[in-house]
């Protein structure tokens, strides 16, 4: 089993729908979620952080994480065509100078006009 | 605010050719790293550097070697470059202390190996 799975999709809504996006992970060590968002063509570019277990909202965007589950997600209300865009899951066991982030694959979103 | 700066941005090889990607980084951090994307298979890191001085393998190290120039400055390099190395390469770099998990990539370097 990989450490962090994510659907690929390709997810395609329209605008103004909710998304949810979401990573499973195997790994209990793993105390910091993080959701990155990759323009076509661009470096992936950090969007939610959240530590250990429990809720983040930032505008319309809402990162959940449930440890119990391994399982985190990101929900995204009100979608706009400048949310389309590949969203990364990514995870870390500690933080400090030595820490590496394993990533999910990825999940290609559009949201169409 | 530059951020995180990569060239060449495009470049395309031959089997067996060496080439070097140079990376740089003008926002004072300690640790940088060294990616590759591929359609299917995600990132995946290549080498790091948690400070200057120091360098270690990530879960995909074969057939490349880094050097930590300084602290702004991270280079991956192909010494004798092979299909299967055709990907987008990203830089990134953290400050690497707070564990906040916040990396600042670069835009990538879209190799291609004939």
């Amino acid at each position: 089993q990989k450490e962090v799975e994510q659907d690929p999709g390709p997810l395609s809504v329209p605008e103004g729908a909710i998304v949810s996006l979401n990573c499973t992970y195997s790994n209990s060590a793993f105390q910091y979620f993080m959701w990155y968002r990759q323009y076509s063509r661009k470096g992936p570019e950090l969007l939610m952080y959240t530590y250990s277990s429990g809720n983040k909202e930032d505008g319309r965007f809402t990162a959940q994480v449930d440890k119990s589950s391994k399982y985190i997600s990101l929900f995204i209300r009100d979608s706009q065509p400048s949310d389309s865009a590949t969203y990364l899951c990514a995870m870390c066991q500690s933080g400090g100078s030595n820490y590496k982030l394993t990533f999910g694959k990825g999940t290609l979103l559009t949201v169409n006009p | 605010n530059a951020g995180v700066t990569q060239t060449p941005k495009f470049q395309v090889l031959k089997t067996g050719q060496s080439m070097t990607l140079q990376c740089a980084q003008d926002m004072n951090h300690n640790s940088m790293y060294w990616y590759r994307q591929d359609p299917g298979m995600g990132l995946r890191l290549i080498y790091y550097s948690a400070s200057e001085g120091t360098t270690d393998k990530g879960e995909v190290p074969n057939g490349y070697n880094v050097s930590r120039l300084n602290k702004r400055e991270f280079s991956l390099r192909l010494e004798s470059a092979a299909p299967s190395q055709t990907s987008v390469y990203f830089c990134a770099s953290t400050a690497g202390t707070s564990g906040r998990g916040e990396l600042f990539f670069g835009e990538g370097s879209r190799l291609t190996v004939l």
